[in-house]
């Protein structure tokens, strides 16, 4: 079955750097365009940044332009955002989700349970 | 880009249909057949309901349909049970190859 786990999340200072990962097993990963999402506490979903299938091709929202990176390693299932000069506003949960096309940003399928970034001081 | 818009709180008795709408512009729910729309539940991930306007994931109830009209979507959930409460989030794909969100509405079983 398709499972899709993050980690690195944790509480950060503002204008810090963190890294988070997403470990995705029970499908083909280099089939497959990923996304980050993200949930502020108590607020609604906000899409963060897709990554084509090859990883050749990265959007990202507004933001989070210029200070965050998304990137996967084909060889290993696994997904990244690297996240730099980090906000109050960054505070949210973080889900990984995978699309079921590899270069359109459609619709994420499955999730992941989420990983946790809290950004003060 | 802006959120797509959705009413923040839609209720109903057991057993009755609601419908949820989501009101976005000719770049994105307009211009694509890539809505989707998800259930959260308190503390839990997001679960596709609908993709691509109307289809069902496998196992998701066929009480849950999806409809489009110009630049508003529909989420219409028929027989509404106990369970279906829940916050409830649109998703279109955009002109910039991303994603836009809806504003939520939260579905209470009265």
């Amino acid at each position: 079955q398709v499972q899709l786990v993050e980690s690195g999340g944790g509480v950060v200072q503002p204008g810090g750097s963190l890294r988070l990962s997403c470990a995705a097993s029970g499908f083909i990963f280099r089939n497959y365009g990923m996304h980050w999402v993200r949930q502020a506490p108590g607020k609604g979903l906000e899409w963060v940044t897709y990554i084509y299938f090859t990883g050749d091709n990265k959007y990202y929202a507004d933001s989070v332009k210029g200070r965050f990176t998304i990137s996967r390693d084909n060889s290993k299932n696994t997904l990244y955002l690297e996240m730099n000069s980090l906000r109050a506003e960054d505070t949210a949960v973080y889900y990984c989700a995978k699309d079921i096309r590899g270069n359109t940003a459609s619709v994420g399928d499955y999730w992941g349970q989420g990983t946790l970034v809290t950004v003060s001081s | 880009q802006s959120a797509l818009t959705q009413p923040a709180s839609v209720s109903g008795s057991p057993g009755q249909s609601i419908t949820i709408s989501c009101t976005g512009t000719n770049s994105d729910v307009g211009a694509y057949n890539y809505v989707s729309w998800y259930q959260q539940h308190p503390g839990k991930a997001p679960k596709l309901m609908i993709y691509d306007v109307i289809n069902r994931p496998s196992g998701v109830s066929d009480r849950f349909s999806g409809s489009k009209s110009g630049n508003t979507a529909s989420l219409t959930i028929s027989g509404l049970q106990a369970e279906d409460e829940a916050d409830y989030y649109c998703t279109s794909h955009t002109s910039s190859n991303s994603l836009v969100f809806g504003t939520g509405t939260k579905v209470t079983a009265l």
